[in-house]
């Protein structure tokens, strides 16, 4: 089975740290993904990674950049973190051969200060 | 981009109960899932339908692509059965970045 975890599960952090949220896939994926969900707003995707060392970004980027040095681990950085940036967020991989078919980590809920 | 709409919003059962989940989205897609998401916040894959139907135990899906619509049973259900369902579509291709989620069901199963 695919796994994909990611490195908390609760993160309390103060307004102006910086934060890094780490996400490890063991199935050789090349696409990886970071979401965050939101009470109303759903699940929206901040960036993705189709190879190592390569970005794109999603639909909600400002405030937040993203790392792929290794192709199995993505992260996902918040450079100073703020109050509107408490949230869940989702890891999520693909695999080459099925692209549209996404698993996911199990989140980590972060709460900012 | 494209729409979305999961209904019911809400759903409430009594354990044993069946229930049907629905999602249309607005254009032509090439991937459909369905997720759980269980109450720690975890999701889980239950189905990739981008068409037809597929069974897993008590679980089964439909899509219907021309029609642009899913369904998805959940037979006897259970209290484990609670929690978040979501429907996700996209275009396909391999730029993967238009994926769409709809808004959730949210499934009690009373006991």
């Amino acid at each position: 089975d695919v796994k994909v975890t990611q490195s908390s599960r609760y993160l309390v952090k103060r307004t102006g740290e910086k934060v890094f949220l780490e996400c490890v896939q063991d199935m050789d994926h090349e696409n990886m993904f970071w979401y965050r969900q939101d009470p109303g707003l759903g699940l929206r995707l901040i960036y993705f990674s189709y190879d190592v060392k390569m970005k794109e970004k999603g639909d909600i980027p400002e405030g937040y950049s993203v790392s792929r040095e290794k192709k199995e681990r993505f992260s996902l950085i918040l450079e100073s973190a703020s109050t509107n940036q408490t949230s869940m967020y989702l890891c999520a991989s693909t695999p080459e051969d099925a692209p549209g078919e996404q698993f996911f980590g199990p989140g980590t809920r972060l709460t900012v200060l | 981009g494209i729409q979305v709409e999961q209904s019911p919003p809400d759903l409430i059962l009594q354990e044993g109960a069946n229930s049907t989940l629905r999602c249309n989205f607005s254009d032509s897609v090439n991937n459909l899932q369905w997720f759980h998401q269980n109450p720690w916040g975890q999701l889980i894959n239950l189905f990739y339908i981008p068409s037809g139907t597929k069974q897993n135990g008590r679980l089964s899906a439909t899509t219907v692509a021309t029609e642009r619509y899913s369904l998805l049973y959940i037979s006897s259900s259970q209290t484990t059965d609670s929690g978040v369902y979501f429907c996700a579509v996209d275009r396909g291709g391999y730029n993967n970045n238009d994926m769409r989620f709809g808004a959730g069901t949210r499934l009690t199963v009373k006991p």
